[in-house]
């Protein structure tokens, strides 16, 4: 079946500093990709997403680009924020029976001033 | 504010309780899910319904009981709880089921005691 490993969290950078989330999948086919946000107290939110291979998907100074030839998505921004920090959840769109999101198991994102 | 509202935000409850979680979305779609998401696992599907048919049933034990009286309401009948049924409840609701977007509730959040 349809599986995604992301790093494992908690990551603490100061604010300003790179971020790199990785993420990876297996999946049958080529499925759509997505990058899901949650903030505090609140549900998931779309961030950004790349239906095919070699697409950037970006979105608030978020980029993320399809990577066919090593099944990879990593999320990353340049200069992070306070107001970043989050949960940020890698999702394949499954190939599967309903083409069902298959999420990741999140990475919490905490960003000092 | 992503359109789609849940009730209650919190609660608690006993094991020989039982309770509801309503989820509501106001943006015509026609596929609604309800996710659990607790501290230690991925983000878990429970249900989908599409068009007012259920056409996911991810092994939830049946102490779970889904509801969807139409495309904009979602309902979770909860009774007989275990303590580690204890986590946030998310719903979600999209286009159609295998729509790439999903928008989420801010979920609810439930201790079983």
């Amino acid at each position: 079946g349809d599986s995604v490993t992301q790093m494992e969290g908690p990551v603490t950078l100061s604010e300003e500093a790179f971020l790199t989330i990785n993420c990876t999948y297996t999946a049958t086919g080529y499925p759509s990709l997505f990058w899901y946000v949650q903030y505090p107290g609140e549900g998931l939110q779309l961030l950004l997403k790349a239906t095919k291979a070699d697409d950037k998907g970006s979105n608030k100074g978020f980029e993320a680009t399809y990577r066919k030839e090593t099944t990879s998505f990593h999320l990353e921004k340049g200069s992070v924020q306070v107001s970043d920090s989050a949960v940020y959840f890698c999702a394949p769109e499954g190939r599967n029976a309903g083409n069902m999101l298959t999420f990741g198991g999140g990475t919490r994102l905490m960003v000092k001033p | 504010e992503t359109g789609v509202t849940q009730t209650p935000r919190h609660l608690v409850m006993g094991m020989t309780n039982k309770k509801s979680l309503k989820c509501e979305q106001h943006l015509g779609h026609n596929a609604m899910y309800w996710y659990k998401q607790s501290a230690k696992k991925p983000l878990e599907l429970m249900f989908v319904y599409n068009f007012k048919e259920q056409t996911e049933n991810n092994s939830v034990p049946s102490r779970f009981s889904p509801e969807c009286p139409n495309s904009s309401h979602l309902f979770l009948h909860l009774h007989t709880l275990q303590p580690e049924d204890s986590a946030l409840y998310l719903c979600a609701s999209s286009q159609a089921q295998g729509s790439e977007t999903q928008y989420f509730g801010p979920g609810t959040r439930l201790l079983v005691l």
